[in-house]
């Protein structure tokens, strides 16, 4: 069975200082991992997808997250906060269906993250 | 890239009244749809897989007959809350998965909020 466990309910950061968002997965088979942000009251937007190849994998708006099997970990950073990546980040396992298509999405609680000016 | 629109994406309704969501791929073609619900600062649950043509299948716990599922298109499912009460009201997220080979992402709408009063 997958499952997925982002450690920390509401991260605050001061803008321009490094962002982590921490993630733990639990699964049987080979993982596909995904991180989503999700603004009020919008939809969820794709980051960035781990799916067996790099494990260190670049994402949009400047966001990458290492995959580390050892660990079975899969967390978020960015470099410098900017005010607008205020919002809800959700980590994603998913399990590949045979063919090749994507399993159900297992979502963490989701992580909040504030940035300050 | 590929987009998915929801409508409405915002509802106002009457204890007892229904509501219908609707979940339409703009650019692409989606064998399968899939319905969430998000409860107030927690994560996404799914509610159900709609395939193209065929019944929906339903998580356990989400009732079939308060929550129709349509998907009569490979571009559109529809949503419907039957009886819809105050205990109903929350974020439905839709998602679709572009139909062909090796195109097993995910693409998520903006979300409806229902309010039932």
């Amino acid at each position: 069975a997958q499952s997925v466990t982002q450690l920390d309910s509401h991260v605050s950061v001061s803008e321009g200082t490094p962002v982590l968002l921490r993630c733990n997965y639990s699964s049987s088979y080979s993982p596909s991992l995904f991180w989503y942000v999700q603004h009020p009251n919008k939809g969820l937007q794709l980051l960035l997808k781990y799916t067996s190849a790099a494990t260190l994998v670049k994402g949009i708006n400047g966001f990458e997250a290492e995959f580390k099997k050892s660990e079975t970990s899969f967390h978020l950073t960015k470099p410098s906060a900017h005010m607008s990546d205020a919002a809800e980040y959700f980590c994603v396992v998913s399990v590949m269906n045979y063919g090749g298509s994507q399993g159900n999405l297992i979502f963490g609680k989701g992580t909040k993250l504030s940035v300050k000016p | 890239g590929a987009v998915v629109s929801q409508h409405p994406s915002w509802v106002i309704c009457k204890s007892g009244t229904s509501v219908k969501i609707e979940c339409r791929s703009l650019d692409f073609q989606a064998t399968t749809m899939f319905w969430y619900r998000q409860f107030p600062k927690q994560s996404l649950m799914l509610m159900a897989t709609s395939n193209e043509g065929s019944k929906a299948t339903y998580e356990q716990g989400v009732e079939k007959d308060k929550f129709l599922i349509n998907h009569a298109s490979l571009t559109l499912s529809t949503l419907t809350v039957t009886s819809a009460h105050p205990e109903d009201s929350s974020f439905y997220i839709c998602s679709a998965r572009r139909a062909g080979p090796n195109t097993g992402e995910l693409f998520f709408g903006e979300g409806s909020r229902l309010t039932v009063l």
